[in-house]
């Protein structure tokens, strides 16, 4: 029964160096997104997408790259780190809308990962 | 576009009153709305939904939502608050036919015992 599982929790960077957040679902789920959190701003989505290989931006998708090519992950790039990334990151999946009138597309979100760039 | 506003910051109430966390959205065609809970140091859990039908939907946890389509709003409820109640509170819109969801800024609920 695990869900939505996002690794590493934990996450400190310097200035210019890439890594990659990931994100694993178990659920079967379509859709699946990230987001990032900052204080007084809420959840801004920064890629979606909507089935394997199928990606799209969202809101502030700048400084990072997102890939599908299986079903379960979804791999968050950051190709080279800046202090503005600071924050914490969270996937989320969910059924695809087109299942039906009765899929709601509500959202199952992992735990976060927590990144610092210095 | 769609939009989600919250406008408090922080709710403040004691142990066993009523507790109140407003949301108002925008959307173009007819909306799906959640809400969302964070507690620390965790992920977002869902609480509940609208879809269709009842104006009143009830969650989990003793919370319930009433939607106002007039007002555009969706704001949550609970008629007695508990301490464990204290968390980060996330009101959110979809459009029925899109995919992606829009977030408010979130609320700080703070339950004094």
């Amino acid at each position: 029964n695990a869900g939505v599982t996002q690794t590493p929790k934990f996450q400190v960077l310097k200035t210019g160096q890439s890594m990659t957040l990931q994100c694993a679902q178990d659920m079967n789920h379509e859709y699946m997104s990230w987001y990032r959190q900052d204080p007084g701003m809420g959840l801004r989505l920064i890629h979606y997408s909507v089935g394997a290989g199928i990606t799209d931006q969202g809101e502030v998708p700048n400084g990072y790259n997102v890939s599908r090519s299986t079903t379960e992950d979804f791999p968050l790039r950051l190709l080279s780190a800046a202090p503005s990334q600071t924050s914490v990151y969270f996937c989320a999946s969910s059924l695809s809308p087109q299942r039906g009138r009765f899929n709601t597309g509500e959202l199952f979100f992992g735990e976060g990962s927590r990144l610092t760039v210095l | 576009a769609q939009s989600v506003a919250q406008p408090e910051d922080q709710v403040n109430v004691a142990e066993g009153n009523p507790l109140t966390v407003k949301c108002t959205y925008s959307v173009s065609g007819n909306p799906y709305l959640f809400w969302y809970v964070q507690y620390p140091n965790r992920g977002l859990q869902f609480l509940l939904k609208y879809i269709t039908g009842d104006n009143l939907v009830k969650g989990s946890y003793g919370f319930e939502a009433e939607f106002n389509k007039s007002q555009t709003s969706f704001h949550l409820k609970k008629p007695s608050a508990l301490v464990s109640d204290s968390a980060l509170y996330f009101c959110a819109v979809r459009d029925i036919n899109d995919y992606k969801l829009s977030f408010g800024a979130g609320t700080t609920v703070t339950v004094r015992a």
